[in-house]
């Protein structure tokens, strides 16, 4: 059985870094072809892709937010992190990670964590 | 960048009628799309990738078609647990650079 699971702050003041961490079961980032990917939805607004990580290490970035953003994984802990500096209100959304299979499929998500941004 | 769009935003269906929901890419995807489905407090559900293949579990009503820019998602016979909003996604070139529609909500007419 797949699963992840995002965890951090629910609240992070403007300017600050926000670190993320997504936990996951049932499947190992170093088998081939297998990622983590991380994607945001604003409160009532549409899915925005942020990074994503893969089993050599190849990493991909929005282009939009890619002087913000750093992910990183810890294999032997099951573990993907992602920061994203330099916050601001219009970065409150619910936080997905999803497993990324066969090199593009966001095949299994998380349940989704709400940050607010707000001072 | 590639940049998705859909239409309509919203769509008005009866229950047991068909619903054809478009989404647009502004350059070739060739087939390097998906469709997800998400409900209310629910993170999306990949329904299908390929523009056309469906992922494991998804029930026959959904079909996919298209390639290139234009795409479609049809729902043959609208269920109750079917009204939610519907997302595209293109992951064109490798490796990839995902890029989501704006969304199509399916609503109860």
């Amino acid at each position: 059985q797949i699963t992840l699971k995002e965890s951090g702050p629910t609240l992070v003041k403007p300017t600050q870094t926000l670190t993320l961490t997504c936990t996951f079961s049932g499947f190992s980032l170093s088998t081939s072809g297998v990622g983590v990917g991380w994607i945001r939805q604003p409160p009532g607004k549409a899915l925005e892709w942020l990074a994503l990580i893969y089993w050599n290490d190849d990493k991909r970035y929005s282009p939009s937010l890619k002087s913000r953003l750093t992910i990183t994984k810890d294999t032997s802990k099951n573990q993907v992190v992602l920061t994203m500096t330099n916050m601001d209100p219009v970065d409150t959304a619910t936080y997905y990670c999803a497993m990324v299979n066969y090199g593009y499929l966001l095949d299994y998500w998380g349940q989704g964590t709400l940050v607010t941004v707000s001072s | 960048e590639i940049v998705m769009t859909q239409s309509p935003a919203t769509l008005s269906v009866s229950p047991g009628e068909r619903a054809t929901l478009s989404c647009r890419a502004s350059q070739s995807v060739s087939s390097n799309l998906a469709w997800y489905q998400q409900k209310p407090g629910q993170a999306p559900r990949l329904l299908i990738y390929g523009a056309s293949t469906r992922a494991t579990g998804i029930p026959a009503r959904f079909s996919g078609s298209g390639s290139g820019t234009e795409f479609t998602l049809t729902i043959s016979s609208l269920q109750s647990e079917d009204f939610a909003v519907y997302y595209c996604q293109q992951y064109n070139n490798w490796p990839p650079i995902f890029t989501f529609g704006p969304g199509t909500k399916v609503d109860i007419k």
